[in-house]
């Protein structure tokens, strides 16, 4: 059964201050690893895609690197708008389009 | 460019109805795909939609079903509601497969 475990469940940080969050995933086959960013009352927003061992992405502050076993998502010199929830999701070569979520890291940014 | 609209935002229903949600995707997109999301489960594949044929569903009850249209808007049915259908039912679109699914902000569905 694939799964996604990401850690720390909650993460509290001063403003400007770096750090990683991770995912870790086992999946039969891994189509693609998806970050997203889900603020209060509102629905997940995309952030990233990742394919293949070794690529990786950066959206202004943020940089998503994955490895075949986990992805980590770096955060530089954060701000306290990037306080949110941040979630990780697998979706299998088999199965469509269906997305397997870890739990999120809750993200808090202190300015 | 108008991203996924779910409504009603907010619906309160009582033990033993049965509700129906609806969600229009971005333009152009034909898959679709709804999510539960809990604070004990988090987020909960339920179905996917492609070209008005169900392609995976997750592992809940019957009482759970979905419905896609030509225009690629789609409903989801809960019958026999229980009170731990209570939860944020999330929607979600895309151009189809590897590429990423964009969410609507969800219907808010509380059992009395």
């Amino acid at each position: 059964e694939d799964q996604v475990t990401q850690s720390p469940e909650a993460l509290r940080l001063q403003e400007g201050e770096s750090s990683s969050l991770n995912c870790s995933y086992t999946v039969s086959g891994l189509r693609g690893l998806f970050w997203y960013r889900q603020d209060p009352g509102k629905g997940p927003e995309f952030l990233f895609t990742l394919y293949s061992a070794g690529e990786e992405k950066e959206k202004e502050r943020l940089k998503a690197t994955l490895t075949k076993k986990e992805s980590f998502l770096h955060i530089t010199a954060p701000k306290p708008e990037d306080s949110a929830t941040y979630l990780c999701a697998v979706q299998a070569t088999q199965g469509a389009q269906k997305l397997v979520f870890g739990q999120g890291t809750r993200l808090t940014i202190n300015p | 460019k108008a991203g996924v609209t779910q409504t009603p935002r907010y619906l309160i229903k009582t033990r033993g109805q049965q509700v129906t949600l609806s969600c229009s995707p971005i333009s152009g997109h034909r898959s679709v795909s709804w999510y539960q999301q809990t604070p004990g489960q988090g987020l909960q594949f339920l179905f996917e939609y492609f070209s008005e044929t169900q392609r995976n569903k997750g592992n809940f009850p019957g009482r759970f079903s979905g419905r896609q249209f030509s225009n690629s808007r789609s409903e989801m049915n809960v019958s026999t509601l229980e009170l731990g259908d209570s939860a944020l039912y999330l929607c979600a679109s895309s151009l189809g497969s590897d590429q990423p699914q964009h969410f609507g902000d969800g219907t808010r569905l509380s059992i009395l």
